[in-house]
This record gives C-alpha cells, sequence and structure tokens, in this order.
C-alpha cells in the first residue's frame, strides 16, 4: 500500500534556486496538506486542499505556491529559495477534513 | 491560530517508568487527537478524543481528555524503547489541523 508518497526524499538548494516537492496519494482523498517541521517548532501548515482546483493558504504560506490539478497530486513550489525554507516539508491527506491524518515520509530541504 | 502547548518539550526515562505527558490550550475543542512521530517518519494517529471526560486506552497507553474539552493527556505505563519519539496532538478547526509543539520522549534500555 503505497499510501501518501513524496519525492525528493533530500535536496540541497543554492539560495534564489527554485523546485517543486511532489506528493501523491492513492487512497481517492479529497483533503491534501503540506506542512513543514522544524525542531522544537512542531507542524506548521503551509498550504491545504479540499479538492481538485481547491487551494488556500495555511499559517506560513510566504515564498511556496501549490497547485491540485487531479485529487492524487499536490506538488509543493519554491521560488527563489532562502535558507529560512531549510527544514522538513511533509505532505498529508485526509478522507474528510476531521478524519485522520496519513502523512508522508518527509523531504529534507537544505538551502546554502 | 488556536494555540495547543504541549508539555514536557523533552523526557528521557529509563525502560519501564511511568509518564504523561500534556496538551493544553485555552480553547475548547470538539476533539483532539494525538499522533507519534518516529525519527525519520512521518507522525501517524494513535487516537481520536472526541467526549469531555473521555478516557481511551491503547495497550499501555492511556489518553484523557478534559471535563471542558479544553486539555488532553496521555499516560504510558511502563514505557519501553519501542515508545521512543515525537508525541502530537492536533485538533481540526477551518478545514485545517493545528498541532502543538510535541514532546520528545526518549526510553533508554
Amino acid at each position: 500500500n503505497a499510501g501518501v508518497t513524496q519525492t525528493p526524499k533530500f535536496r540541497i538548494l543554492k539560495i534564489g534556486q527554485s523546485m517543486t516537492l511532489q506528493c501523491t496519494q492513492d487512497m481517492n482523498h479529497n483533503y491534501m496538506y503540506w506542512y513543514r517541521q522544524d525542531p522544537g517548532m512542531g507542524l506548521k501548515l503551509i498550504y491545504y486542499s479540499v479538492g481538485a482546483g481547491i487551494t488556500d493558504k495555511g499559517e506560513v504560506p510566504n515564498g511556496y505556491n501549490v497547485s491540485r490539478s487531479t485529487t492524487e497530486d499536490f506538488p509543493l513550489r519554491l521560488e527563489l529559495a532562502a535558507p529560512s525554507q531549510t527544514s522538513v516539508y511533509f505532505c498529508a491527506s485526509s478522507y474528510q477534513g476531521r478524519t485522520e491524518l496519513f502523512f508522508g515520509e518527509g523531504s529534507r530541504l537544505t538551502v546554502l | 491560530t488556536q494555540l495547543l502547548e504541549q508539555s514536557p518539550q523533552f523526557l528521557s526515562i529509563q525502560e519501564g517508568e511511568n509518564l504523561t505527558v500534556y496538551c493544553n490550550s485555552s480553547s475548547v475543542f470538539s476533539s483532539l487527537q494525538w499522533y507519534r512521530q518516529e525519527p525519520g517518519e512521518g507522525p501517524v494517529l494513535l487516537v481520536t478524543v472526541v467526549t469531555g471526560g473521555e478516557v481511551k486506552k491503547l495497550k499501555r497507553l492511556t489518553f484523557q481528555f478534559g471535563d471542558a474539552r479544553k486539555d488532553s493527556s496521555l499516560h504510558i505505563t511502563a514505557a519501553q524503547p519501542g515508545d521512543t519519539g515525537l508525541y502530537l496532538c492536533a485538533h481540526f478547526t477551518g478545514n485545517q489541523f493545528y498541532f502543538g509543539t510535541g514532546t520528545s520522549l526518549t526510553v533508554i534500555p
């Protein structure tokens, strides 16, 4: 069972570069989320989507963009990477908003 | 943002000891979830508590939702090294899950 799949698992970027973190789920979940996790800071929501074609900002959206063209995919785009974006990024999905969140294994991004 | 405060932030105990971690807020919640995150992995749901005063047990883990639905606790009996991880509480509001900062538990064999 694949669940939520994130790629890449690790990436090093130079300041000013751009990249896309990929997220795919095979559970036909409507809700999808992107979080970042910094040491001692818990999980902060970047963007979320309640269905294909619908996205909205979370707590920390600056410097990121998302799209949701299909139910399965929810890529996160980093434009003009900055050292403050060094973090571990988690994609998650849920069938309905209040139900269990299923997480991917995370993508560790370092910006130098 | 509806703040969830977790305590303690770090906890290191010997195998076989008991422990309790807390999740507190000034807001009332319709439900709270507890997740465990092992190193290098994403969080995994342990339990959802819904009713004020509710107690749920998962083997050696006991979860309680406060009567006023503003706080929750997780008690582990006879901790094992396999309990090591980051314990996170979370609530769902306005299409978003908000997470506490977590309690990092290390159980020493």
